[in-house]
Protein backbone atom coordinates (compact mmCIF):
# COMPACT_ATOMS: atom_id res chain seq x y z
CA UNK A 1 0.00 0.00 0.00
CA UNK A 2 1.10 3.54 -0.77
CA UNK A 3 2.12 6.00 2.13
CA UNK A 4 1.64 9.83 0.88
CA UNK A 5 2.72 12.10 3.69
CA UNK A 6 1.58 15.38 3.84
CA UNK A 7 3.52 18.67 5.12
CA UNK A 8 3.18 20.68 7.07
CA UNK A 9 0.46 19.44 9.13
CA UNK A 10 -0.63 22.77 10.13
CA UNK A 11 -0.02 26.17 7.85
CA UNK A 12 -1.23 29.47 9.69
CA UNK A 13 -1.20 32.31 7.28
CA UNK A 14 -3.38 35.44 6.09
CA UNK A 15 -6.33 36.07 3.52
CA UNK A 16 -4.25 36.86 0.57
CA UNK A 17 -1.41 34.94 0.80
CA UNK A 18 0.16 31.68 -1.13
CA UNK A 19 -0.02 28.88 0.65
CA UNK A 20 2.13 25.97 -0.83
CA UNK A 21 1.13 22.08 0.87
CA UNK A 22 3.29 19.20 -0.12
CA UNK A 23 2.60 15.36 -0.76
CA UNK A 24 5.12 13.07 -0.64
CA UNK A 25 4.49 9.23 -2.03
CA UNK A 26 6.43 6.12 -0.20
CA UNK A 27 6.91 5.25 -4.44
CA UNK A 28 6.27 6.52 -7.34
CA UNK A 29 2.73 7.59 -9.00
CA UNK A 30 3.40 9.13 -11.57
CA UNK A 31 1.64 11.65 -11.91
CA UNK A 32 -1.58 9.62 -10.72
CA UNK A 33 -2.34 12.18 -7.83
CA UNK A 34 -5.46 14.15 -6.76
CA UNK A 35 -6.21 16.72 -4.24
CA UNK A 36 -9.30 17.46 -2.02
CA UNK A 37 -10.65 20.33 0.06
CA UNK A 38 -12.32 19.79 2.97
CA UNK A 39 -14.39 22.11 5.48
CA UNK A 40 -15.76 21.63 9.04
CA UNK A 41 -19.22 19.72 8.84
CA UNK A 42 -18.62 18.76 5.12
CA UNK A 43 -18.07 16.38 2.38
CA UNK A 44 -14.38 16.31 0.80
CA UNK A 45 -14.33 18.02 -3.00
CA UNK A 46 -12.52 17.24 -5.85
CA UNK A 47 -9.96 20.14 -6.91
CA UNK A 48 -6.76 18.38 -8.68
CA UNK A 49 -6.77 15.25 -10.43
CA UNK A 50 -3.58 13.61 -12.30
CA UNK A 51 -1.53 16.28 -10.51
CA UNK A 52 -2.09 19.04 -11.94
CA UNK A 53 -5.64 19.42 -13.82
CA UNK A 54 -8.56 21.44 -11.99
CA UNK A 55 -11.50 19.66 -11.43
CA UNK A 56 -14.86 21.65 -12.98
CA UNK A 57 -15.98 24.91 -11.55
CA UNK A 58 -12.28 25.24 -9.03
CA UNK A 59 -11.25 28.73 -9.23
CA UNK A 60 -7.91 29.44 -11.08
CA UNK A 61 -5.94 29.99 -7.65
CA UNK A 62 -5.81 26.18 -7.09
CA UNK A 63 -2.84 24.83 -8.85
CA UNK A 64 -0.76 21.35 -8.81
CA UNK A 65 2.09 20.05 -10.03
CA UNK A 66 4.66 17.40 -9.35
CA UNK A 67 5.24 14.02 -10.82
CA UNK A 68 6.65 10.68 -9.09
CA UNK A 69 6.89 10.82 -5.60
CA UNK A 70 6.68 14.75 -4.55
CA UNK A 71 3.73 16.83 -4.77
CA UNK A 72 2.81 20.05 -4.12
CA UNK A 73 -0.56 22.17 -4.27
CA UNK A 74 -0.20 26.12 -4.23
CA UNK A 75 -3.37 28.39 -3.41
CA UNK A 76 -2.04 31.62 -5.34
CA UNK A 77 -3.87 33.97 -2.73
CA UNK A 78 -6.11 32.70 -0.39
CA UNK A 79 -9.75 33.35 0.53
CA UNK A 80 -11.57 33.73 3.77
CA UNK A 81 -13.27 30.42 1.91
CA UNK A 82 -9.93 28.91 1.32
CA UNK A 83 -9.39 27.76 5.27
CA UNK A 84 -9.60 24.24 5.48
CA UNK A 85 -8.58 20.71 5.09
CA UNK A 86 -6.48 19.26 2.21
CA UNK A 87 -6.09 15.79 1.60
CA UNK A 88 -3.63 14.48 -1.13
CA UNK A 89 -4.90 11.17 -2.91
CA UNK A 90 -2.91 8.63 -5.16
CA UNK A 91 -4.67 6.29 -7.77
CA UNK A 92 -1.81 4.50 -9.01
CA UNK A 93 -2.01 1.16 -6.86
CA UNK A 94 -4.69 -0.35 -5.60
CA UNK A 95 -6.01 0.27 -3.29
CA UNK A 96 -6.33 4.00 -3.57
CA UNK A 97 -4.81 5.86 -0.67
CA UNK A 98 -5.07 9.25 0.93
CA UNK A 99 -2.73 11.32 2.97
CA UNK A 100 -3.66 12.67 6.42
CA UNK A 101 -4.39 15.62 5.82
CA UNK A 102 -2.94 19.39 5.96
CA UNK A 103 -4.73 21.93 7.70
CA UNK A 104 -4.59 25.64 6.31
CA UNK A 105 -5.75 28.07 9.38
CA UNK A 106 -6.02 31.53 9.68
CA UNK A 107 -3.12 33.43 11.17
CA UNK B 1 -27.26 18.80 -10.84
CA UNK B 2 -25.59 15.23 -10.26
CA UNK B 3 -26.07 14.75 -6.41
CA UNK B 4 -25.51 11.04 -4.28
CA UNK B 5 -27.90 11.45 -1.57
CA UNK B 6 -27.51 9.17 1.53
CA UNK B 7 -29.90 7.77 4.38
CA UNK B 8 -29.29 9.18 7.99
CA UNK B 9 -27.65 8.98 10.62
CA UNK B 10 -27.58 5.66 13.12
CA UNK B 11 -27.03 5.06 16.44
CA UNK B 12 -26.62 0.84 17.21
CA UNK B 13 -25.22 -1.49 19.46
CA UNK B 14 -21.88 -3.66 19.13
CA UNK B 15 -23.03 -7.14 17.37
CA UNK B 16 -25.85 -5.27 15.43
CA UNK B 17 -26.21 -5.46 11.72
CA UNK B 18 -26.73 -2.22 9.21
CA UNK B 19 -26.90 -1.23 5.99
CA UNK B 20 -26.99 2.32 4.58
CA UNK B 21 -28.20 3.53 1.29
CA UNK B 22 -26.97 5.95 -1.39
CA UNK B 23 -28.96 7.10 -3.99
CA UNK B 24 -27.64 8.58 -7.11
CA UNK B 25 -29.58 11.29 -9.09
CA UNK B 26 -28.72 13.35 -12.26
CA UNK B 27 -26.53 11.37 -14.00
CA UNK B 28 -26.71 7.77 -14.98
CA UNK B 29 -26.50 5.55 -12.04
CA UNK B 30 -25.55 2.23 -13.42
CA UNK B 31 -23.13 3.56 -15.40
CA UNK B 32 -20.46 5.00 -13.45
CA UNK B 33 -18.33 3.15 -10.65
CA UNK B 34 -19.59 4.49 -6.85
CA UNK B 35 -17.39 3.83 -3.89
CA UNK B 36 -17.35 4.05 0.16
CA UNK B 37 -14.86 5.83 1.91
CA UNK B 38 -14.58 5.81 5.96
CA UNK B 39 -13.30 8.61 8.21
CA UNK B 40 -12.73 8.09 11.54
CA UNK B 41 -13.12 10.83 14.47
CA UNK B 42 -10.58 13.32 13.73
CA UNK B 43 -8.98 11.21 11.40
CA UNK B 44 -8.49 11.45 7.13
CA UNK B 45 -9.93 9.19 4.64
CA UNK B 46 -9.70 5.50 3.71
CA UNK B 47 -11.47 4.19 0.74
CA UNK B 48 -13.63 0.71 1.38
CA UNK B 49 -14.27 -0.53 -1.97
CA UNK B 50 -16.21 0.11 -4.81
CA UNK B 51 -19.26 -1.04 -7.26
CA UNK B 52 -20.19 -1.02 -10.57
CA UNK B 53 -24.03 -0.99 -10.67
CA UNK B 54 -24.16 -2.16 -14.09
CA UNK B 55 -22.99 -5.45 -13.17
CA UNK B 56 -22.20 -5.30 -9.36
CA UNK B 57 -18.70 -5.45 -10.17
CA UNK B 58 -16.95 -5.06 -6.27
CA UNK B 59 -13.61 -4.56 -5.16
CA UNK B 60 -12.31 -4.45 -1.78
CA UNK B 61 -9.45 -2.23 -0.14
CA UNK B 62 -7.41 -5.45 2.05
CA UNK B 63 -8.63 -3.54 5.51
CA UNK B 64 -11.97 -3.85 4.68
CA UNK B 65 -12.08 -7.83 2.91
CA UNK B 66 -14.91 -9.52 5.11
CA UNK B 67 -15.24 -6.65 7.16
CA UNK B 68 -18.36 -5.24 4.84
CA UNK B 69 -20.54 -5.90 1.87
CA UNK B 70 -21.25 -3.74 -0.64
CA UNK B 71 -24.13 -3.78 -3.31
CA UNK B 72 -26.06 -1.77 -5.53
CA UNK B 73 -29.49 -1.90 -6.83
CA UNK B 74 -29.41 -0.19 -10.59
CA UNK B 75 -32.94 -0.48 -10.50
CA UNK B 76 -34.01 1.92 -8.06
CA UNK B 77 -30.40 3.69 -8.66
CA UNK B 78 -29.10 2.85 -5.22
CA UNK B 79 -26.02 1.72 -3.54
CA UNK B 80 -25.45 0.13 0.03
CA UNK B 81 -22.79 -0.53 2.39
CA UNK B 82 -23.34 -3.19 5.14
CA UNK B 83 -22.42 -4.54 8.38
CA UNK B 84 -23.02 -8.24 9.98
CA UNK B 85 -22.31 -7.07 13.20
CA UNK B 86 -20.88 -3.92 14.23
CA UNK B 87 -18.22 -2.90 16.05
CA UNK B 88 -17.42 0.07 18.35
CA UNK B 89 -14.31 1.02 15.78
CA UNK B 90 -16.75 0.99 13.26
CA UNK B 91 -17.95 4.55 14.40
CA UNK B 92 -17.35 7.26 11.74
CA UNK B 93 -19.04 8.99 9.39
CA UNK B 94 -19.20 7.16 5.49
CA UNK B 95 -19.57 8.59 2.51
CA UNK B 96 -20.85 7.02 -1.12
CA UNK B 97 -18.42 8.69 -4.01
CA UNK B 98 -18.74 8.89 -7.88
CA UNK B 99 -15.93 7.37 -9.65
CA UNK B 100 -15.09 10.13 -12.36
CA UNK B 101 -15.09 9.51 -16.35
CA UNK B 102 -11.88 11.30 -17.75
CA UNK B 103 -12.87 12.53 -21.06
CA UNK B 104 -9.05 13.05 -21.83
CA UNK B 105 -8.32 9.40 -21.26
CA UNK B 106 -11.87 8.01 -21.85
CA UNK B 107 -12.39 5.52 -18.76
CA UNK B 108 -12.95 5.75 -15.30
CA UNK B 109 -10.15 6.67 -13.08
CA UNK B 110 -9.82 6.41 -8.99
CA UNK B 111 -10.73 9.71 -8.56
CA UNK B 112 -13.81 10.52 -6.23
CA UNK B 113 -15.69 13.92 -8.02
CA UNK B 114 -19.09 13.13 -6.61
CA UNK B 115 -19.36 13.12 -2.29
CA UNK B 116 -22.31 11.96 -0.59
CA UNK B 117 -23.74 14.08 2.26
CA UNK B 118 -21.84 11.33 4.55
CA UNK B 119 -23.93 9.10 7.04
CA UNK B 120 -22.47 9.42 10.78
CA UNK B 121 -22.47 5.77 11.93
CA UNK B 122 -21.94 5.54 16.12
CA UNK B 123 -22.13 2.09 17.48
CA UNK B 124 -21.97 2.18 21.48
CA UNK B 125 -23.07 0.01 24.51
Amino acid sequence: EIVLTQSPATLSLSPGERATLSCRASQSVSSHLAWYQQKPGQAPRLLIYDASSRATGIPARFSGSGSGTEFTLTISSLEPEDFAVYYCQQRSNWPPTFGQGAKVEIK
Amino acid sequence: EEQLVQSGAEVKKPGESLRISCKGTGYRFSSNWIGWVRQMPGKGLELMGVIYPGDSDTRYSPSFQGQVTISADKSINTAYLQWNSLKASDTAMYYCVRLFYSPMLATTIYVFDVWGQGTMITVAS
